[in-house]
């Protein structure tokens, strides 16, 4: 297993425009994470997955964002209508059971919005 | 809420030094765990520390956690350039809603 992988690792779009990013986690983890990091600041938590049901979902996540992890395996997050606010670096994670130990994060997509 | 503060923000020293960051949290850890991101990548992991008191060493690098699970130091032993990058501390808050990361401290070693 390579670790978790995610794709494109760069997009630029237009505002207005909706983007999706794709996240393959680690095939044994049952728990998948979405995070989000701007300049300066450390990963914010968006929303995680267990198996193929969504759990949680953070204040952060409007109603422009949504998650999807169909069959429990990779997960994809679509940003509809893009505004410049949500140009940022976009991680993923997984971890096997809570994470309490540690998560391993892939190496994100940066979305810039112009 | 949480909150995780990491000092100091910024920090540049020369290859060979040693040096200390901090991670200090308003409320008591669940699990503490320290990541360092290089520029373009994801977190990796570095520790998990759970226990008060706790110690633990990664080669140069020796992690300590406060006894009241609320504070923790990582120190690092003749600083190499291969250790620039942001040093992040997190909380896993018992499993629900994802970690909670300090801002981080950014470290840059000079040759």
């Amino acid at each position: 297993d390579t670790g978790v992988s995610q794709n494109p690792r760069h997009k630029i779009t237009k505002r207005g425009q909706n983007v999706t990013f794709r996240c393959d986690p680690i095939s044994e983890h049952n728990r998948l994470y979405w995070y989000r990091q701007t300049l300066g600041q450390g990963p914010e938590f968006l929303t995680y997955f267990q198996n193929e049901a969504q759990l949680e979902k953070s204040r952060l996540l409007s109603d422009r964002f949504s998650a999807e992890r169909p069959k429990g395996s990779f997960s994809t997050l679509e940003i509809q209508r893009t505004e410049q606010g949500d140009s940022a670096m976009y991680l993923c994670a997984s971890s096997l059971g809570s994470g309490f130990y540690g998560y391993t994060f892939g190496s994100g997509t940066r979305l810039t919005v112009v | 809420t949480q909150l995780l503060e990491q000092s100091p923000q910024f920090l540049s020293i020369q290859e060979g030094e040693n040096l200390t960051v901090y991670c200090n949290s308003s409320s008591v850890f669940s699990s503490l765990q320290w990541y360092r991101q290089e520029p373009g990548e994801g977190p990796v992991l570095l520790v998990t520390v759970v226990t008060g008191g706790e110690v633990k060493k990664l080669k140069r690098l020796t992690f300590q956690f406060g006894d009241a699970r609320k504070d923790s130091s990582l120190h690092i032993t003749a600083a190499q350039p291969g250790d620039t990058g942001l040093y992040l501390c997190a909380d896993s808050g018992g499993g629900a809603d994802g970690l909670t990361f300090g801002k981080g401290t950014h470290l840059i070693i000079q040759p």
